[in-house]
């Protein structure tokens, strides 16, 4: 069963950019069968798609955050990554990462304060 | 952007009796091969999402069989034959008809009576 598990800083300043990374295990990140994907939650509200990646580097935005948002993947690290640039108090939420709709990490809170 | 509506943003239910969330999409699911990408998510409080059900009504590993989807084109039920403690969390509807984009529900609270 595939796991993933979110890492990076979990305070960012406005204005800077937001930096995350999802681990893949028990699974390669080059399998055809997923699209790789982020998805944020703010304190108490509901979930928005932020991207997905396939491991050709294909990518999807939504079109509310693509100006910002670019996602990557290391397919030697099995591994993808989320930049999230010019943040404010409104990109404070909780980021997972997602093998698309089918399994989620645990998440982790992301506060944008100065 | 397709719109995901559900209903009721809150259920209260006793133990033991069945619940049931509606979700409404503002335009058909339906893709152009004939699937229909609606998937039901659970959250239980502190914790991450996890999926119950895909393409309607297609059970996710381990989920236990008293969870059901049902529904075509735009209107989409989930529903639990008798509620017990472990379901309460927020549920979600996801639908990925132009996957991998996505978009969701406002989320339906399921609460004890």
């Amino acid at each position: 069963q595939l796991q993933l598990q979110e890492s990076g800083p979990g305070l960012v300043k406005p204005s800077e950019t937001l930096s995350l990374t999802c681990t893949v295990s028990g699974g390669s990140i080059s399998s055809s069968s997923y699209y790789w994907g982020w998805i944020r939650q703010p304190p108490g509200k509901g979930l928005e798609w932020i991207g997905s990646i396939y491991y050709s580097g294909t990518t999807y935005y939504n079109p509310s955050l693509k100006s910002r948002v670019t996602i990557s993947v290391d397919t030697s690290k099995n591994q993808f990554s989320l930049k999230l640039g010019s943040v404010t108090a409104a990109d404070t939420a909780v980021y997972y990462c997602v093998a698309m709709g089918d399994y989620w990490g645990q998440g982790t809170l992301v506060t944008v304060s100065s | 952007d397709i719109v995901m509506t559900q209903t009721p943003l809150s259920s209260p239910v006793t133990l033991g009796q069945p619940a049931s969330i509606s979700c409404r999409s503002s335009q058909s699911l339906v893709h152009s091969d004939g699937n229909t990408s609606l998937s039901w998510l659970q959250q239980r409080p502190g914790q991450p999402p996890r999926l119950l059900i895909y393409k309607v009504s297609n059970r996710f590993s381990g989920v236990p069989d008293r969870f059901s989807g049902s529904g075509a084109g735009t209107d989409f039920t989930l529903k639990i034959s008798r509620v017990e403690a472990e379901d309460v969390g927020v549920y979600y509807c996801m639908q990925a008809t132009q996957f991998p984009v996505c978009t969701f529900g406002q989320g339906t609270k399921l609460e004890i009576k």
